[in-house]
C-alpha cells in the first residue's frame, strides 16, 4: 500500500508544472484524494481534494482558479496541474488518501513521500 | 477559515514522561479533529482522528480528548521515537491545519 509523488522541480514564476501520484496496493477509484503541501520549514496546507469518482473537486483559496486536480482510476494515478505559479506556491507536495473510503472524510491516513516543487527565477 | 492554535510551540521532554499538546479551534469543530507526527524528511503519520479514535497501528500510549473548540494529545510515557513536530488538523469546515507543536529531548 503506497503513494509516490513525481513531478516536482524548478520553474519559473508564471510557469506550470504537473505533479502525479501513483497509487498501489489498494481500491484507489474508493477513496478521495488530496494534495497537502508544506513550504520549507513551515506547517502544512492543504491545497485541493477529489472524490473517488472524480465527479467532485474542491480546492483550497490560496490555488483556486490556478489548479486543476484529476484522477484517472483506470491508471491508479492522481494529478495536479498547477499554472501562474508563485514564489509562495515554493512546497513539497504531498498527496494523502482520505481515511474513509465510504465518503469524503477529510483525514488522511496514507501519504506519499512528497515531491518539491520550486518556484524562482 | 477556522484557524487551528497549537501550544506549546516546543514541549522538552525526557523520555518516559509524559506529553500533554494543546490545539485550540477558533469556532467549534464539534470532535472532527486529527493529529498527526511528522519527523525530519517524512511525511505526516495520522495517530488519532475524530478527537479520540487512534488510527490502525498507533501505540496506545497515544490518546487524544476533546469538543468544540479545545483538544489534547496525550503521549503517556515517551518513547525515543516520539520525538517530533506534531500538527492537529480539523475538517469540520474544510481543512485547515495548526501550526505544531514540536517535542524535543530535553
Amino acid at each position: 500500500v503506497q503513494l509516490v509523488e513525481s513531478g516536482g522541480g524548478l520553474v519559473q514564476p508564471g510557469g506550470s508544472l504537473r505533479l502525479s501520484c501513483a497509487a498501489s496496493g489498494f481500491t484507489f477509484s474508493s477513496y478521495a484524494m488530496s494534495w497537502v503541501r508544506q513550504a520549507p520549514g513551515k506547517g502544512l496546507e492543504w491545497v485541493s481534494a477529489i472524490s473517488g469518482s472524480g465527479g467532485s473537486t474542491y480546492y483550497g483559496d490560496s490555488v483556486k482558479g490556478r489548479y486543476i486536480i484529476s484522477r484517472d482510476n483506470s491508471k491508479n494515478t492522481l494529478d495536479l496541474q498547477m499554472n501562474s505559479l508563485r514564489a509562495e506556491d515554493t512546497a513539497v507536495y504531498f498527496c494523502a488518501r482520505d481515511l474513509d473510503a465510504a465518503t469524503v472524510n477529510w483525514s488522511f491516513d496514507l501519504w506519499g513521500r512528497g515531491t518539491l516543487v520550486t518556484v524562482s527565477s | 477559515e477556522i484557524v487551528l492554535t497549537q501550544s506549546p510551540a516546543t514541549l522538552s521532554l525526557s523520555p518516559g514522561e509524559r506529553a500533554t499538546l494543546s490545539c485550540r479551534a477558533s469556532q467549534s469543530v464539534s470532535t472532527y479533529l486529527a493529529w498527526y507526527q511528522q519527523k525530519p524528511g517524512q511525511a505526516p503519520r495520522l495517530l488519532i482522528y475524530d478527537a479520540s479514535n487512534r488510527a490502525t497501528g498507533i501505540p496506545a500510549r497515544f490518546s487524544g480528548s476533546g469538543s468544540g473548540t479545545d483538544f489534547t494529545l496525550t503521549i503517556s510515557s515517551l518513547e525515543p521515537e516520539d520525538f517530533a513536530v506534531y500538527y492537529c488538523q480539523q475538517r469540520n469546515n474544510w481543512v485547515t491545519f495548526g501550526p505544531g507543536t514540536k517535542v524535543d529531548i530535553k
